[in-house]
């Protein structure tokens, strides 16, 4: 079964810093790759996606992530953090092919900005 | 505002009762998720459906089920509901099913049990 970890459950930086936020999946096969961010009483929102191809994403915000297949890693990053950056922030995982097409999200990490 | 629309926003309700969510996909999408984000658990798929066919399950206890309507809104039924139920539960939409369409996720619905 697909699996994400995040490893860690809060991070903060200060504004204008740059920021990584790590995600490693298990998972046999090429996956669909995901991040989304929550707001405070907000549902969530795509950020970015990486399905195949060039394995450095570009998405919304500022944010990029790159996707390393022998690192089964895909971290988000973005070079400097604003104070609405401040957020939970999930990966996930989609299974090509068949089966459930549920996405398989990591527990999240809370992204606290300092000023 | 991502076009998914959930109600109602909040719940509350007392052990062994039942609930209905309800989900209104965005328009045109086709497909329905229903998920669950909890404290325990984190975020866990709970259910799919795929113009109005059951398409896949997750980790959705049998005390709950689901079902996607003509006009393609869904509801996700909880009964006999526990304590561990009170979660927030989301509702998401895509055009089509499979994992490589862009999920829209609603504002969610927090279900207490007291």
């Amino acid at each position: 079964a697909q699996s994400v970890t995040q490893p860690d459950i809060h991070i903060t930086v200060s504004e204008g810093a740059s920021l990584e936020l790590r995600c490693n999946y298990s998972y046999g096969a090429t996956p669909y790759l995901f991040w989304y961010v929550q707001s405070p009483g907000q549902g969530l929102q795509l950020l970015l996606k990486y399905f195949s191809g060039d394995t450095l994403v570009q998405g919304i915000k500022g944010f990029e992530a790159e996707f390393k297949r022998s690192q089964s890693s895909f971290n988000l990053r973005k070079p400097s953090v604003h104070w609405s950056d401040a957020a939970e922030y999930f990966c996930a995982v989609g299974e090509m092919g068949g089966g459930a097409d549920g996405l398989t999200f990591g527990k999240g990490t809370h992204l606290i900005i300092q000023p | 505002d991502s076009g998914v629309t959930q109600t109602p926003k909040h719940l509350i309700t007392a052990t062994g009762q039942r609930v209905t969510l309800r989900c209104s996909p965005r328009s045109g999408d086709l497909s329905v998720y229903w998920y669950q984000q909890s404290l325990d658990q984190g975020l866990q798929f709970l259910i799919q459906y795929y113009n109005g066919e059951e398409r896949a399950k997750g980790n959705i206890l049998e005390r709950f089920s689901a079902q996607q309507f003509p006009d393609l809104h869904s509801e996700l039924n909880l009964s006999s509901l526990e304590l561990g139920d009170s979660a927030l539960y989301f509702c998401a939409s895509s055009v089509r099913g499979g994992p490589g369409n862009e999920q829209f996720f609603g504002p969610g619905t927090r279900l207490t049990v007291l």
